[in-house]
């Protein structure tokens, strides 16, 4: 069974970067497609952007100015550096495998989430 | 970009009910439409990709239906741990977008 894990810092200072890692465990990250998405407290879900194991890479356009999304498959991680914060990118950040090319791009296995908070 | 809107955003319902919940694409999207489920303080966990294929290990209660710009997904006989949020995601291509969400809950 396939676990993520997503760890840093909960706490960002505005106009700093956020940087978040997500181990992967119980499987490779090779072949398969990684993503980042969001959720503002009692808010909806937001597609950030992925990674394929390769490091190429797609961003949401909304925030494709900022995000950098990076793999290392040696050890079985992947992360999330996005720059110049502000209090609207406070979020839970879930780290999930995905998009599928064999499940209708789905994203079928997702870390537990982790708070982090834009605040001085 | 295309955009998903969810209805009912809330319903109340009772143990053993049939629900359905709705979305619809600003276009069509084929099939190209996830069905997730969300308790509180948890991940969304996948239920329905391509409209209609249940995720594995999902109680087959749960089906979807739909292509183009309608979709549903239907809960044929509720149960007490199905009362959640619920979003579409829409894959067709990028950036993907998620339905606002309709919360379940008890009546």
């Amino acid at each position: 069974q396939v676990q993520l894990q997503e760890s840093g810092p909960g706490l960002v200072k505005p106009s700093e970067t956020l940087s978040l890692t997500c181990t992967v465990s119980g499987g490779s990250t090779n072949s398969y497609y990684w993503s980042w998405i969001r959720q503002p407290p009692g808010k909806g879900l937001e597609w950030i952007g992925y990674i394929y194991y390769t490091g190429s890479t797609n961003y949401n356009p909304s925030l494709k100015s900022r995000v950098t999304i990076s793999v290392d498959t040696s050890k079985s991680q992947f992360s999330l550096k996005l720059s110049s914060v502000t209090a609207a990118d406070t979020a839970v950040y879930y780290c999930a495998r995905g998009p599928l090319s064999s499940s209708y791009y789905s994203f079928d296995f997702w870390g537990q989430g982790t708070l982090v908070t834009a605040s001085s | 970009d295309i955009q998903m809107t969810q209805s009912p955003s809330s319903l109340s319902a009772s143990v053993g009910d049939r629900v359905t919940i709705t979305c619809r694409a600003s276009q069509s999207i084929a099939t190209y439409l996830n069905w997730y489920q969300q308790k509180p303080g948890k991940a969304p966990k996948l239920l329905i990709y391509g409209a209609s294929s249940l995720q594995s290990g999902v109680p087959s209660r749960f089906s979807g239906s739909g292509s183009g710009t309608d979709f549903t997904l239907t809960i044929s006989s509720l149960q007490p741990e199905d009362f959640a949020t619920y979003y579409c995601q829409r894959s067709y291509n990028t950036p993907y977008t998620f339905g606002q969400g309709t919360k379940l809950e008890i009546k």
